[in-house]
């Protein structure tokens, strides 16, 4: 039951490029969307969020764009560098306690 | 930047011992969470607290399972008789404000090896 999908296990983009992450969710009663970054042998650490009620919000580099229609959302980080090289999870929720969580797409970042 | 603090950061059981999970949250946080994430796998919802009790629980938390805030700063899980499948990855977390969409911070995490 993946009601979080993350369906690109790494990317690899050159510094200074654009990184663009992809999620998909098929619960509709996801109210809001989270991206958290993770670095090896510590825990996920939250990096933007936005409700469902927005179809973007950007923090700096980072924007996450939504697309309730097709149950989308993606976060673009602009320029990349290569200390943003991290597993980055999308992750939901039905405005409640809990957090569902996508596999994560590792995110490597190349001088 | 306060921090939450989980202990050990590995812990190696025998399949049927009981372990505890120690976690001290950011101080002045008032809810509480147990994640776990399996090797290769999502990081899943286990439990939620709040004012001394369970707030809510995944399907995962059977009666196995057990959380206890025994004093003013500790969190801790119980896994009352461990199976090779308990084998994961814990996160703790913690947050001013309920609500999941306020984001929580996350420890570093106890790794569990069942054997």
């Amino acid at each position: 039951d993946q009601q979080v999908k993350q369906n690109s296990p790494s990317l690899s983009v050159q510094e200074g490029r654009i990184s663009i992450l992809n999620c998909d969710y098929t619960n509709s009663m996801f109210d809001y969307f989270l991206w958290y970054k993770k670095y090896p042998a510590e825990g996920p650490t939250f990096l933007i969020s936005i409700s469902s009620i927005k179809d973007k919000n950007e923090d700096g580099r980072f924007t996450v764009f939504l697309n309730k229609s097709a149950k989308h959302l993606s976060l673009h980080i602009v320029p990349s560098q290569p200390g943003d090289s991290a597993v980055y999870f999308c992750a939901a929720s039905e405005v409640d306690y809990k957090l569902t969580f996508g596999k994560g797409t590792l995110l490597t970042v190349n001088p | 930047e306060p921090e939450v603090t989980q202990t050990p950061s590995h812990q190696v059981t025998q399949m049927g011992q009981e372990v505890i999970l120690r976690c001290v949250p950011i101080s002045n946080h008032l809810y509480f969470y147990w994640y776990r994430q399996i090797l290769g796998q999502k990081v899943e919802f286990l439990v939620s607290f709040y004012n001394n009790e369970i707030s809510e629980k995944s399907e995962i938390f059977d009666d196995q399972f057990s959380v206890e805030r025994p004093d003013g700063s500790n969190f801790t899980l119980k896994i009352r008789s461990t199976k090779l499948e308990d084998s994961a990855m814990y996160f703790c977390a913690s947050s001013a404000r309920g609500l999941a969409n306020y984001g929580y911070t996350f420890g570093s995490g106890t790794r569990l090896t069942v054997v």
